[in-house]
This record gives structure tokens, C-alpha cells and sequence, in this order.
């Protein structure tokens, strides 16, 4: 048990819907990431959020967006999905970092597993 | 051409052979990790690196920087260790740039 949690582990729902992904990182990390893993894409960075501000994106949709909470919990949302859209959605969180060119470990939440039909 | 090259992508073998994945990069990278998915889909991160070698159990990490490559080995491969192993650089920024995976089988 790697301390992050993720909630919800599963999710159907159809296209054209909305959907929020919810993260805890473990306690005392700073960091939080989100990451997709898609069949034909494999996994891929999306976003990070450091203390509750945007630090770093990636190859995120504008369908989809993010936050991170003043008691550090992030949010995915995905919005107007599509089939494409379905994917292991991973969170994982860091203690840092504590400076631009600093890297701390990564540990990754359970993921959740959205299918849209 | 991708980032990061694992091989090989497909990988079975016997209990108690010793297993090495490779991860080649091509670009300049401040550490990387390696990680490990079972069937089930979690992600479990079995090393962090930037230089020299480390071992956890029957795990073995190396990274070469000059080269740009790792190694992941296992001693004694056993059914349990069964997974996908994933290498992940981080290029300088704090996002991880993955490679596709090595599929690892361990049969009885």
C-alpha cells in the first residue's frame, strides 16, 4: 500500500458525459500527479500540481482539467468524453519538489478505471 | 523513435532463471525509475536511481549515465514476479517519460 488513494476504482459511463477523478496523496506529500494509461498510448504524464498550484503539464486535453485542494486532495475532471477517453487513470504524489531542478520519489495510487461506452 | 526503449517487450521464462530487462534513453535525464504493474493494474515503483547500482531483495538496479541505460535483473525468478516492468526517466522537469513495457512471465 503505497498511501495514495483513489477514488472511484471503476467508472462506466457514455459519451458526451462528465466525470470526476478524485486523488489523496500520502501524508505529507506536496505533489501531486496525474497519469493515463491507455492501450495504444501507454502511460502517459498529464498534470502536476505542487501545493495547490499548476508545476508542470503535459500532454493534457482541454477537455480535462485539474486541482489541488488548500488540504492537498487533487481532482481530475473529464468533460464531454469520448471512447477514446477510456484508460487507467493513475495519481501519484511526492514530497517535493522542493526547488525547480530537484526530484523526489513518485508513489502511485491504485488507479481508477474509467470506461466510456 | 520513442524516449525510452525497453527490451525485449515480451519476456518468458522458468522458475529460478535470472532475468534482465534493458531501458535505453535518448535523452538527458536527472533520475529514473523503475516500476512494477500486475495484472490487477496497480503501480508499485521498485527502484529510484541516478547513478551506480541498487539492490533490493532479489532485485537488482543498474543505470549507466554516460551510456544512457538501465538494467533491471531478477535472481531466482519466481511465478510471483510475474508483472509488467516499466522504466521511467525524468528529464530534468518533474514528469516521468515512460517506456512501453516489458511483459514478464515466470513459468513453474
Amino acid at each position: 500500500d503505497s498511501g495514495v488513494t483513489q477514488t472511484p476504482k471503476h467508472l462506466i459511463t457514455a459519451t458526451g458525459q462528465r466525470v470526476t477523478l478524485r486523488c489523496s496523496p500520502r501524508s505529507g506529500d506536496l505533489s501531486v500527479y496525474w497519469y493515463q494509461q491507455s492501450l495504444d498510448q501507454g502511460l502517459q504524464f498529464l498534470i502536476q500540481y505542487y501545493n495547490g498550484e499548476e508545476r508542470a503539464k503535459g500532454n493534457i486535453l482541454e477537455r480535462f482539467s485539474a486541482q489541488q485542494f488548500p488540504d492537498l486532495h487533487s481532482e481530475l475532471n473529464l468533460s464531454s468524453l469520448e471512447l477514446g477517453d477510456s484508460a487507467l487513470y493513475f495519481c501519484a504524489s511526492s514530497v517535493g519538489p522542493r526547488s525547480s531542478g530537484s526530484y523526489n520519489e513518485q508513489f502511485f495510487g491504485p488507479g481508477t478505471r474509467l470506461t466510456v461506452l | 523513435k520513442n524516449e525510452v526503449e525497453q527490451s525485449p517487450q515480451n519476456l518468458t521464462a522458468q522458475e529460478g532463471e535470472f532475468i534482465t530487462i534493458n531501458c535505453s534513453y535518448s535523452v538527458g535525464i536527472s533520475a529514473l525509475h523503475w516500476l512494477q504493474q500486475h495484472p490487477g493494474g496497480g503501480i508499485v515503483s521498485l527502484f529510484m536511481l541516478s547513478s551506480g547500482k541498487k539492490k533490493h531483495g532479489r532485485l537488482i538496479a543498474t543505470i549507466n549515465i554516460q551510456e544512457k541505460h538501465s538494467s533491471l535483473h531478477i535472481t531466482a525468478s519466481h511465478p510471483r514476479d510475474s508483472a509488467v516492468y516499466i522504466c521511467a526517466v525524468i528529464p530534468g522537469a518533474q514528469k516521468l517519460v515512460f517506456g512501453q513495457g516489458t511483459r514478464l512471465t515466470i513459468n513453474p
